[in-house]
């Protein structure tokens, strides 16, 4: 069965490194996404993205946070200079549709730490 | 501001016992809701997906239910085994925005032999 696979599976950082977070969606979606989960938090929404740009973006995604997608498979988060909060676990997510059904799916989650 | 809350936040039970799971949610403008499974340190596992003009979704011994009116949404598992200990979580679309999921708190389930 397809599915959304996610590299490093954990990573530890320096506080201020940039990280860069890999994903590859299913291969005949369209609408990628990232969220996050900081330990015993909510999942929280990051950011959307279709045909090749931003199409969505919460409150938490700012000018630290980008998101590529460099080639015809993968899909990338990268944190520009990363913060003790920025420790969470970070999922990437993808769809076949817009909301025709709607159903996301998930990739097992990359640990970030930053010490 | 849309918030969705489950409660109980954990449930403990015997091996076998049927259960229901509670989610609420505050704005009633969803498109739909999904429930996932979370065992832990691993990912999100899609276990049902209800549209906003459905009322109920099956999968197994897996039921869940919308009523979308006052906002409340129950998974119910049949016959619990102790493979279903994990976390569950619902999350709701709304009617706008690219497929952006709102997530609620969670109910981590324990089911004992």
């Amino acid at each position: 069965e397809p599915e959304v696979t996610q590299t490093p599976s954990h990573q530890v950082t320096q506080m201020g490194q940039e990280v860069i977070l890999r994903c590859v969606p299913i291969s005949n979606h369209l609408y990628f996404y990232w969220y996050r989960q900081i330990l015993g938090q909510k999942v929280e929404f990051l950011v959307s993205f279709y045909n090749n740009e931003i199409s969505e973006k919460s409150e938490i995604f700012d000018d630290q946070f980008s998101v590529e997608r460099p080639d015809g498979s993968n899909f990338t988060l990268k944190i520009r200079s990363t913060k003790l909060e920025d420790s969470a676990m970070y999922f990437c997510a993808s769809s076949q549709r817009l909301q025709n059904t709607g159903e996301l799916f998930f990739g097992e989650g990359s640990r970030l730490t930053v010490l | 501001k849309q918030e969705v809350t489950q409660i109980p936040a954990a449930l403990s039970v015997p091996e076998g016992e049927n259960l229901v799971l509670n989610c609420s949610f505050t704005d009633s403008a969803i498109y739909n809701l999904q429930w996932f499974r979370q065992d832990p340190g691993k990912g999100l596992t899609s276990l049902l997906l209800i549209q906003s003009s459905q009322r109920e979704q099956t999968s197994g011994r897996l039921n869940a239910s919308l009523d979308k009116s006052s906002g409340r949404s129950t998974l119910y598992i049949a016959a619990s085994q102790p493979g279903d200990s994990a976390t569950y979580l619902c999350a709701v679309t709304m009617n706008t925005g690219f497929q952006k999921l709102v997530f609620g708190t969670g109910t981590r389930l324990l089911v004992s032999p």
